[in-house]
């Protein structure tokens, strides 16, 4: 069995600020974690991965996340915050073990203050 | 532009109606999806095909019939839905699910379903 915790439904940062989205996992066994991010009105678009290579992990756009296994976390960071960077955020994890479907978190919604 | 492709964007249609959703993807994928995203729901996922087989229907009301003629096209036939099935459905596709590790899914940018 696996799941995803999004531990915040909103998070509101101004612009040019840090952004922090925080992500907890849970799996039977060894997980990829993505984080997806979801423009209104569009798809989802995948942001970055993790795939038992290298914890710290760089996507697109500036964002990054950190693997944790003993915290079993998987936060999403990005040192300055864009007026672009609005919109909702998933956390999703998938393992060879369950049939590699995909779980998702319930979702961030991430709002940028000029 | 990911690659998959979802057709209508927008459809309304009645509790009578039959109208069919259609995703299409040209990544070379072997693994389909269709996903129902509801207001403040997570997102859900409804059916899985891997290689043309479905392989996932997650419990899902008669009244949407998934079909899958080929790895590159996936439908979504609706017939009798109510007004709580309104919601964006979108598409995904993978590599095939079942043999690879680490497999992401690529999404269309969904269809706005609205039933009235």
């Amino acid at each position: 069995a696996q799941s995803v915790t999004q531990l915040d439904s909103h998070v509101s940062v101004s612009e040019g600020t840090p952004v922090l989205l925080r992500c907890n996992y849970s799996s039977s066994y060894s997980p990829s974690l993505f984080w997806y991010v979801q423009h209104p009105n569009k798809g989802l678009q995948l942001l970055l991965k993790y795939t038992s290579a290298a914890t710290l992990v760089k996507g697109i756009n500036g964002f990054e996340a950190e693997f944790k296994k003993s915290e079993t976390s998987f936060h999403l960071t990005k040192p300055s915050a864009h007026m672009s960077d609005a919109a909702e955020y998933f956390c999703v994890v998938s393992a060879r073990g369950a049939g590699n479907m995909l779980t998702f978190g319930g979702g961030t919604r991430l709002m940028v203050k000029p | 532009e990911t690659g998959v492709t979802q057709t209508p964007r927008h459809l309304v249609m009645g509790m009578t109606n039959k109208k069919s959703l259609k995703c299409e993807q040209h990544l070379g994928h072997n693994a389909m999806y269709w996903y129902k995203q509801s207001a403040k729901k997570p997102l859900e996922l409804m059916f899985v095909y891997n290689f043309k087989e479905q392989t996932e229907n997650n419990s899902v009301p008669s009244r949407f019939s998934p079909e899958c003629p080929n790895s590159s096209h996936l439908f979504l036939h609706l017939h009798t839905l109510q007004p709580e099935d309104s919601a964006l459905y979108l598409c995904a596709s993978s590599q095939d699910g079942r043999q690879l590790v680490n497999t992401e899914a690529f999404f269309g940018q969904g269809t706005r379903l609205t039933v009235v």
